[in-house]
């Protein structure tokens, strides 16, 4: 077990719809990541909160947003959702920035119908 | 921009035997290097990470990494499979920057048959 919880494991929505997915990250972790992993692009790093501030962006759609909030849990919304959006969602935290390995929660599998 | 390459969709090797997953990388400047293990309908496991000093760094389960910086690669190792090793592996870089946007390869699959 990382620490690193996701909720919800599995997600099964309608195209148009709106989602938000969450994480708890590492007691004492201030950084949250965010990435999507998909067969046909493989592990994309999305976004990075560092105490609740917005660090470092990826490939990140514009139908998609997240935060970090204050007790440093994180949500990633996924709007306008596609079948392309179907995916597995990743939430990985570290201590810090740069050198620290990162630790990744079990993910969100999201279907899109 | 960075990346990661990892040349071999698959690799299978005997219990027992050594076994090599490949990982060549392309970053400007000096990189940070992560091996990652995923087992089926589980998050990323952390190895074993590369930032400076010892060429050879060791990790968990067994593994070891060899960073060639003249080759850009960072190879995967373990002396011994386990038919237990089986699983997905991604090898992950990150430049020296301070923020950690990790550039993730395609993934190996290591197939350990007994």
């Amino acid at each position: 077990d990382s620490g690193v919880t996701q909720t919800p494991k599995h997600l099964i929505t309608a195209t148009g719809q709106r989602v938000t997915l969450r994480c708890s990250p590492r007691s004492g972790d201030l950084s949250v990541y965010w990435y999507q992993q998909s067969l046909d692009q493989g592990l994309q790093f999305l976004i990075q909160y560092y105490n609740g501030e917005e660090r470092a962006k990826g490939n990140i759609l514009e139908r998609f947003s997240a935060q970090q909030f204050p007790d440093l849990h994180s949500e990633l919304n996924l709007s306008s959702l596609e079948l392309g959006d179907s995916a597995l969602y990743f939430c990985a935290s570290s201590v810090a920035q740069g050198n620290t390995e990162a630790f990744f929660g079990q993910g969100t599998r999201l279907t899109v119908v | 921009a960075q990346s990661v390459a990892q040349p071999e969709d698959q690799v299978n090797v005997a219990e027992g035997n050594p076994l090599t997953v490949k990982c060549t990388y392309s970053v400007s400047g000096n990189p940070y290097l992560f091996w990652y293990v995923q087992y089926p309908n589980r998050g990323l496991q952390f190895l074993l990470k590369y930032i400076t000093g010892d060429n050879l760094v060791k990790g968990s389960y067994g593994f070891e990494a060899e960073f060639n910086k003249s080759q850009t690669s960072f190879h995967l190792k373990k002396p011994s499979a386990l038919v237990s090793d089986s699983a997905l592996y991604f090898c992950a870089v990150s430049p020296n920057t301070g923020f950690q946007k990790l550039v993730f390869g395609t993934g190996t699959r290591l197939l350990v048959s007994p």
